[in-house]
């Protein structure tokens, strides 16, 4: 299998562009997971899905952030209008299982991210 | 909400030093992972702990879980030049707040 996939590895842009990231969870696995990291505030879960529904957006900063799942294989985190202090590396994780259930330990597996940069 | 505290925020050792960076939970929590970030690198699952007091062993590195599922802690001997990276640990709740909350991590350099 080849992992979680994400594009773009990096991106540039300008504040007020609209940036959009995807991701390819592994397939089989239930949940998707939305993580940004920075300096200052570590990882951050910004939202995650269950079967293509998104359960939990409370982590999302503000109106300007969107995420989708049209279906399992595909999910996007859209930014619009983007700002510098969005500038961040974006996860995209998955998961089997979330809840533990027969000894599955719910480990979540990371893409190797996408670092933006907003100018 | 749950809060999930790590120190170390740093910590830089000599070749052959042992490590330890710890792990302190606000809430009770139903299991923690740990994973390791090398530099420029992702997250990478390590291992997850469940029961109380319970203690797992890796090589040279060793997991704890505290009696009380409110802290954690993962000790490196004699640590190696690849041991280079970031370690976080990953809580989750118990009940309703199943969400999983990383810490801040440990950023570990090691000198050769």
């Amino acid at each position: 299998d080849a992992g979680v996939i994400q594009s773009p590895r990096h991106e540039v842009t300008e504040m007020g562009q609209e940036v959009t990231l995807r991701c390819k969870p592994i397939s089989g696995h239930d949940y998707l997971f939305w993580y940004r990291q920075t300096m200052m505030r570590g990882l951050e879960l910004l939202i995650y899905f269950n079967n293509n529904v998104p359960i939990d957006d409370s982590g999302m900063p503000e109106d300007r952030f969107s995420a989708k799942m049209p279906n399992a294989s595909f999910s996007t985190l859209k930014i619009q209008p983007s700002e510098p202090r969005d500038s961040a590396v974006y996860f995209c994780a998955s998961s089997p299982h979330w809840v533990l259930r027969g000894g599955n330990t719910g480990e979540l597996f990371f893409g190797e991210g996408s670092r933006l940069t907003v100018l | 909400g749950q809060q999930v505290m790590q120190i170390p925020q740093y910590q830089h050792v000599q070749e052959g030093e042992d490590f330890t960076t710890y792990c302190n939970s606000s809430t009770t929590l139903s299991n923690i992972q740990w994973y390791k970030q090398r530099p420029g690198g992702h997250p990478v699952f390590l291992i997850q702990l469940v029961k109380s007091g319970e203690v797992k062993k890796q090589k040279r590195l060793t997991f704890q879980f505290g009696e009380a599922k409110k802290n954690s802690s993962l000790h490196i001997t004699a640590t190696q030049t690849t041991d280079v990276g970031t370690y976080f640990c990953a809580g989750r709740g118990s009940g309703s707040a199943r969400q999983l909350t990383f810490g801040s991590g440990t950023q570990l350099t090691v000198l050769p």
